[in-house]
């Protein structure tokens, strides 16, 4: 069973029009992570939620926020996308502590028309 | 922040043979390094981890091995079947007491098993 799901599988928008892309989780994890993965690269981290503390990485364009409403579901929202947007977003999850492993949801795949 | 090479970007071996792909990290606080396998447009699978406090790892075909002075680390895959093909991303990071910041990947390596 999927532990960490993310919604849609696949997202069409186009330029300049916001979007958002959803993540659940059903592990009770006290840590949700964005990344942004391009064709053929690594995964990118965007930023991060301890619990409701939110951690952004210096260099992630503030086109991108994100939201986590509660223990379960967080978002990320691209304000106003651009082509080189185009990437598939994965969202990951982890207790926080030590000893204890990332999971990742399948992803949503983002085109930008 | 942390900085992880890997090496090589492609490998190809035949099916049988063992595979080794290396990364180094520049963080010397970094405490946590997890080896994950990525099947193509399928989410980045853990195949095995390692902390700080341990040279080495085995699970079945998969080993990993660290060396901390050298921050350096390796994942071994013996007796290599046509599953084993896909990419491999090492990463690392710190685990505090405080919290987890975020995985930083190496560049990943595209296993090809021949057969």
């Amino acid at each position: 069973d999927a532990m960490v799901i993310q919604n849609p599988r696949y997202q069409v928008t186009q330029f300049g029009k916001p979007v958002t892309l959803s993540c659940s989780q059903t592990l009770n994890h006290n840590v949700m992570y964005w990344y942004q993965q391009k064709s053929s690269q690594a995964p990118k981290l965007l930023f991060h939620y301890y619990d409701k503390d939110f951690n952004n990485e210096a260099d992630t364009p503030d086109n991108f926020q994100s939201r986590r409403p509660n223990t379960s579901f967080c978002f990320l929202d691209i304000r106003s996308p651009g082509l080189g947007d185009a990437a598939m977003y994965l969202c990951a999850t982890s207790r926080g502590t030590v000893n204890q492993p990332q999971h990742f949801g399948d992803g949503t795949r983002l085109s930008i028309l | 922040g942390e900085n992880v090479e890997q090496h090589p970007s492609t490998l190809s071996v035949q099916e049988g043979d063992s595979a080794v792909i290396k990364c180094t990290y520049s963080d010397s606080a970094s405490n946590y390094f997890p080896w994950y396998k990525q099947e193509l447009g399928k989410r980045p699978q853990l195949i095995i981890d390692i902390r700080s406090n341990v040279g080495e790892k085995k699970d079945q075909r998969i080993a990993v091995t660290l060396n901390k002075t050298a921050k350096h680390f390796s994942l071994h895959i013996t007796e290599t079947q046509p599953e084993d093909s896909a990419v491999y991303f090492c990463a690392a990071t710190l685990y505090s007491g405080g919290g987890a910041d975020g995985l930083t990947f190496g560049k990943g390596t595209h296993l090809i098993i021949q057969p």
